[in-house]
């Protein structure tokens, strides 16, 4: 069974810094990462999508990585801001059979950031 | 616009009671997803559909039921036999098998 293990669980860095936050899964039989944001209260708004064939995906100050062979992805985020404050989930997608596009997802990391 | 809605945003149910959420989605994806947060959790896969009247179940789908008769709809109904339903409902959709979109969720309350 599919496990996801995000580190740390919480992350509070002041204004401008970079960050890197870690994401870990147990079988390397996946077919895509995805990386989410969630504001509190609130759904979730995608932010990466790496396929496994796919090294990184870089989106503005944002850049996700995948190792498939080591299962782990990490999520950069460059020159952060208090408006990045949030939950951030990874999810992997399953490869193959019915269970075709489910995602099993980490506890997530809360970040924040103070001015 | 595009999206995904989810109705109500806050529900409270009564013990015994059966309640319905509502989730739409206007994007022409194929694949719906049920979730359940709870807090300091990740989600939990409760329900899935690949395609119209077709729906398997996730890793907590007892208690639950679903139905799939749109393509554009998929509501999940929380039944009695659900003894902690008390949590944030998210509904998704996808292209199969790509990049999940996410409603605004329901929060769900016990009285």
């Amino acid at each position: 069974k599919q496990e996801v293990t995000q580190i740390p669980a919480a992350l509070s860095v002041p204004e401008g810094e970079n960050l890197v936050l870690n994401c870990s899964f147990t079988d390397s039989a996946i077919y895509n990462l995805q990386w989410f944001r969630q504001d509190p209260g609130k759904g979730l708004t995608s932010l990466l999508l790496i396929q496994s064939s796919q090294r990184e995906q870089t989106s503005g100050r944002l850049n996700a990585s995948l190792d498939k062979s080591s299962g782990r992805s990490t999520l950069y985020i460059a020159a952060s801001q208090p408006g990045d404050s949030a939950t951030y989930l990874c999810a992997v997608g399953v490869a193959g059979g019915t269970s075709y596009g489910k995602l099993t997802f980490g506890q997530g990391t809360i970040l924040t950031v103070h001015p | 616009d595009g999206g995904i809605t989810q109705s109500p945003k806050y529900l409270f149910r009564k013990e015994g009671q059966n309640v319905t959420l509502s989730c739409e989605q206007n994007l022409n994806h194929d694949a719906m997803y049920w979730y359940r947060q709870d807090p300091g959790q990740g989600l939990r896969l409760i329900y899935y559909s690949q395609i119209v009247n077709d729906f398997q179940k996730g890793d907590i789908a007892e208690g639950y039921s679903v139905s799939r008769e749109k393509k554009e709809s998929f509501p999940l109904t929380v039944t009695s036999a659900q003894k902690n339903p008390t949590a944030f409902y998210l509904c998704a959709s996808s292209r199969v098998p790509n990049e999940q979109f996410f409603g605004p969720g329901t929060r769900l309350t016990v009285l």
